[in-house]
């Protein structure tokens, strides 16, 4: 089983609409959790930590579930500008390397 | 500005040479990484270090070297023996609560 899996997608979907994207991770010591976009040809960018009561930032809202081990990310009233790949990252402990999950690729449609 | 600056932006080379990639950060972190990026693909680990001195290789070492003589620099040899280097080439840092790492903008390696 890899370490954290996510479908790739791609996601299409018109502007405006609400999408989700799921990750599973297979180490129950995890500790921290976060999601990442990559736009094209670019550096990964932390767009938010997951926290184990759940958080909203905006339209973005992350869930965790430890019993399930799986990870979400909510988009709501998707903009063109979230067209990009979101990775889902998990940490097992301190200051190790973050394990990356290959990435969902989200197209946002006019 | 704090940040992680790698150079140069694109870098292309003759095969059989070896190639150095810059790295450096302002932003204090005690632990950096090096991930190779191929088209399509995700991250995959090359070497990481948690304190200046120390490294230890991560998924894909082969072909690869390492030195960490300052906090705030942590340089990447893509050496003749890796067979493949043609690669987008990512640092990064750590050292926040939850130890989320920082990107910088990346090296893109053509190797002919």
């Amino acid at each position: 089983r890899k370490e954290v899996e996510q479908d790739p997608g791609p996601f299409n979907v018109p502007e405006g609409a609400t999408v989700a994207f799921n990750c599973t991770y297979s180490n129950s010591a995890s500790q921290s959790f976060f999601w990442y976009r990559q736009d094209c040809r670019k550096e990964p960018k932390l767009l938010m930590s997951v926290y184990s009561s759940g958080n909203e930032d905006g339209r973005f809202t992350a869930q965790l579930n430890r019993a399930s081990q799986y990870i979400s990310l909510l988009i709501r009233d998707s903009k063109l500008s979230d067209s990009a790949t979101y990775l889902c990252v998990v940490n097992s402990r301190g200051n190790t390397p973050l394990v990356f999950g290959k990435g969902t690729r989200l197209s946002v449609i006019a | 500005d704090g940040g992680i600056t790698q150079s140069p932006k694109y870098l292309f080379r003759k095969e059989g040479q070896n190639v150095t990639l810059s790295c450096e950060q302002n932003l204090n972190h005690d632990a950096m990484y090096w991930y190779r990026q191929d088209p399509g693909q995700g991250l995959r680990l090359i070497y990481y270090s948690q304190i200046v001195n120390d490294f230890q290789k991560g998924d894909i070492a082969e072909g690869y070297s390492v030195s960490r003589e300052k906090k705030e620099s942590f340089p990447l040899t893509v050496t003749s023996a890796q067979k493949n280097p043609t690669a987008f080439y990512l640092c990064a840092s750590s050292g926040g609560s939850y130890y989320e790492q920082y990107f910088g903008p990346g090296t893109r390696l053509t190797v002919t």
